[in-house]
């Protein structure tokens, strides 16, 4: 039973560029959620999805960035238009189901803006 | 977002120490509670969940106390391979708020 899969691993882009992030959930799993680490901060929530739903997306930055968990294939997070800022460590996690849970991390992507 | 505060450090503890962080929680009505570990650009990892009896597995202990909502976390006998950075972590219930992180509290072990 595989992991949480992120990728990629590492991603670099261009100021203005776009990023695409990816995250397969553990097998079974229905609740999504992506995280964002700072160099040297702690973890921030972004967003948490169910399929095809966003439950809560308070975390997300009201512009550039978006997130998705179709019905079939792995969550997206978008970010639109890099800036050097976005640069972090993204984690995204999954869960069984939302509520008293342990969530299963990824591996992360760490995007590089330059 | 409701917050979880703890004290970032770094201890700076010799091998074969006890070792105890803490870490506190704003919102009340939180349910769930849990210590993970961070390595050095890894991704967190389950160190244990926090019952409201406490719990016990091998060198770690966890506690909570609820009415001064803090949880608490202890090391025994600390192995040099205990050094990383430990996640103070809070789950508020209802499905809807997913995991709150503490910054971590970053634990060094020295032979």
């Amino acid at each position: 039973n595989a992991g949480v899969m992120q990728n990629p691993r590492h991603l670099v882009r261009r100021r203005g560029q776009e990023a695409r992030l990816r995250c397969s959930p553990m097998k079974g799993h229905s609740h999504v959620y992506w995280y964002r680490q700072l160099p040297e901060e702690g973890l921030k929530f972004m967003v948490y999805l169910q399929k095809e739903n966003i439950i809560d997306e308070s975390g997300m930055p009201k512009e550039r960035f978006s997130a998705e968990f179709p019905k079939e294939g792995p969550s997206i997070l978008r970010i639109q238009q890099v800036v050097r800022g976005d640069s972090a460590a993204y984690f995204c996690a999954s869960s069984p189901t939302g509520g008293d849970f342990q969530a299963f991390f990824g591996q992360g992507t760490r995007l590089t803006v330059v | 977002r409701k917050e979880v505060e703890q004290d970032p450090g770094p201890f700076n503890v010799p091998e074969g120490a006890t070792v105890a962080f803490n870490c506190t929680y704003s919102n009340s009505a939180s349910q769930s509670f849990f210590w993970y570990r961070q390595d050095c650009r890894k991704e967190p990892k389950l160190l244990m969940s926090v019952y409201s009896s406490g719990n016990e597995d091998g060198r770690f202990t966890a506690q909570l106390n609820r009415a001064s909502q803090y949880i608490s976390l202890l090391i025994r006998d600390s192995k040099l391979s205990d050094s990383a950075t430990y996640l103070c972590v809070v789950n508020a219930g209802g499905g809807a708020d997913g995991l709150t992180f503490g910054k971590g509290t970053h634990l060094i072990i020295q032979p």
